[in-house]
């Protein structure tokens, strides 16, 4: 059965300080996704990567970095916490090219900034 | 880019009625339709799609149309069960490019016994 990790369901952190959001998969899957749930925004693209060390900016990068130093992982940094990125992050995968398309996503990391 | 409308943003049926949630996209290059259920405490999962050569497409109790023209497209549950109660989100974008993927703003179901 395919599997995407998220390695803490629930974080709080204070204003300022350096987060990590780690997550795994275990499809082989090239392309991983991080995305941002709000109430009312549906689901929004932080970043993108198609390969090991390789990545891109998707629609809301701002505040945020990432990391994929290996196939299966992909970790999103927040290097300083605010409370306007409280949320819910979600991690995705799906194989390169095809014609599926299916994201398959973890189970989400709901993050608290106080 | 690409932008997609959902609504109603909240939806309440009776239990065995039929529920329908409607998305219009605004790139008439999108191709590619899919349907994501997110139950409560889960992550989305996929659970039907349609492309742009096909204008409706069923499995068991839930059936989703196209209409390219309109650039519009809903998802339809038959016989509403508990189990249904759940975030839905529909989404567009060109096949294969999952990177394009633009999410609505999601409906939540409630299915009342």
């Amino acid at each position: 059965d395919v599997k995407v990790t998220q390695s803490s369901r629930y974080l709080v952190k204070r204003t300022g300080e350096k987060v990590f959001l780690e997550c795994v998969q275990d499809m082989d899957h090239e392309n991983m996704f991080w995305y941002r749930q709000d109430p009312g925004l549906g689901l929004r693209l932080i970043y993108f990567s198609y390969d090991v060390k390789m990545k891109e900016k998707g629609d809301i990068p701002e505040g945020y970095s990432v990391s994929r130093e290996k196939k299966e992982r992909f970790s999103l940094i927040l290097e300083s916490a605010s409370t306007n990125q409280t949320s819910m992050y979600l991690c995705a995968s799906t194989t390169a090219g095809g014609n599926t398309g299916e994201l398959f996503f973890g189970e989400g990391s709901r993050l608290t900034v106080l | 880019g690409e932008n997609v409308e959902q609504h109603p943003s909240t939806l309440s049926v009776q239990e065995g009625d039929s529920a329908v949630i409607k998305c219009t996209y605004s790139d008439s290059a999108s191709n590619y339709f899919p349907w994501y259920k997110q139950e409560l405490g889960k992550g989305p999962q996929l659970i039907i799609d349609i492309r742009s050569n096909v204008g409706e497409k069923k499995d068991q109790r839930i059936a989703v149309t196209l209409n390219k023209t309109a650039k519009h497209f809903s998802l339809h549950i038959t016989e509403t069960q508990p189990e249904d109660s759940a975030v839905y989100f529909c989404a567009a974008s060109l096949e294969g490019s999952a990177r394009q993927l633009t999410f609505g703003s999601g409906t939540q179901l409630t299915v009342l016994p």
